[in-house]
């Protein structure tokens, strides 16, 4: 069965911090791993994509990792701001011919305090 | 900027009561998806849509469920009787490709509450 597992479940940071969030899956057949910022009671918005071969990418104050060997991917939020404040979710794609199927970790909820 | 919109943003129904939830995807896209989120728990997958017709559906989406795209702009999720096991958040999502870069934009969510 396909799952995405992510720690911590929540963690507070002090603005201007940095914090790690950490996502395992076991999803087959690997298409592309996501991470997804969702503020509460709204829909996820896309922070990165990354397909088997990329290692990083960064998007602003966002750096998300993959390890397509260990299953294993992070999401590092640099000089962290009070907007940040959100549920982080990794998403693992599998594709097929007609749409890409997401399987959803249960997320790091980030607080950010002043 | 072209976005997923949903209507409406939150549903008070009686059980077993008929449910329609309704999304206009982004224009130039071809595949539609819901998803729901039960309050407190991960988002899972309900159904995707293409070329008029499901392409895949979880084991969620029971004969209870049913999708149509009316017209060329409406994306559309029916929940024929509902039950309180139904009270979730439903997203819908679009994409103009599937594959590797196949870039999913959700809607703003419609909270079904089922009393």
């Amino acid at each position: 069965k396909n799952q995405v597992e992510q720690s911590p479940q929540s963690l507070i940071i002090l603005e201007g911090k940095n914090c790690t969030l950490q996502c395992n899956y076991t999803v087959s057949p690997f298409s592309n791993l996501r991470w997804y910022k969702q503020d509460t009671g709204r829909g996820p918005v896309s922070l990165t994509i990354m397909t088997f071969s990329e290692n990083t990418k960064s998007n602003g104050r966002y750096t998300a990792t993959l390890d397509a060997d260990t299953k294993q991917s992070s999401l590092h939020i640099t000089a962290s701001q009070l907007s940040d404040s959100a549920s982080y979710i990794c998403v693992v794609s599998s594709f097929k011919a007609a749409g890409n199927k997401l399987t959803f970790g249960g997320g790091t909820r980030v607080l950010v305090k002043p | 900027e072209p976005e997923v919109t949903q209507t409406p943003s939150h549903q008070v129904t009686q059980m077993g009561q008929e449910v329609i939830l309704r999304c206009v995807p982004i224009s130039n896209h071809l595949y539609f998806y819901w998803y729901r989120q039960i309050l407190g728990q991960k988002v899972e997958f309900l159904v995707s849509f293409y070329n008029n017709e499901i392409s895949e559906k979880s084991e969620i989406f029971d004969d209870q469920f049913s999708v149509e795209r009316p017209d060329g702009s409406n994306f559309t999720l029916k929940i024929r009787s509902t039950k309180l096991e139904d009270s979730a958040m439903y997203f819908c999502a679009s994409s103009i490709l599937a594959g590797e870069t196949g870039e999913l934009f959700f809607g703003e969510g419609s909270r079904l509450t089922v009393l």
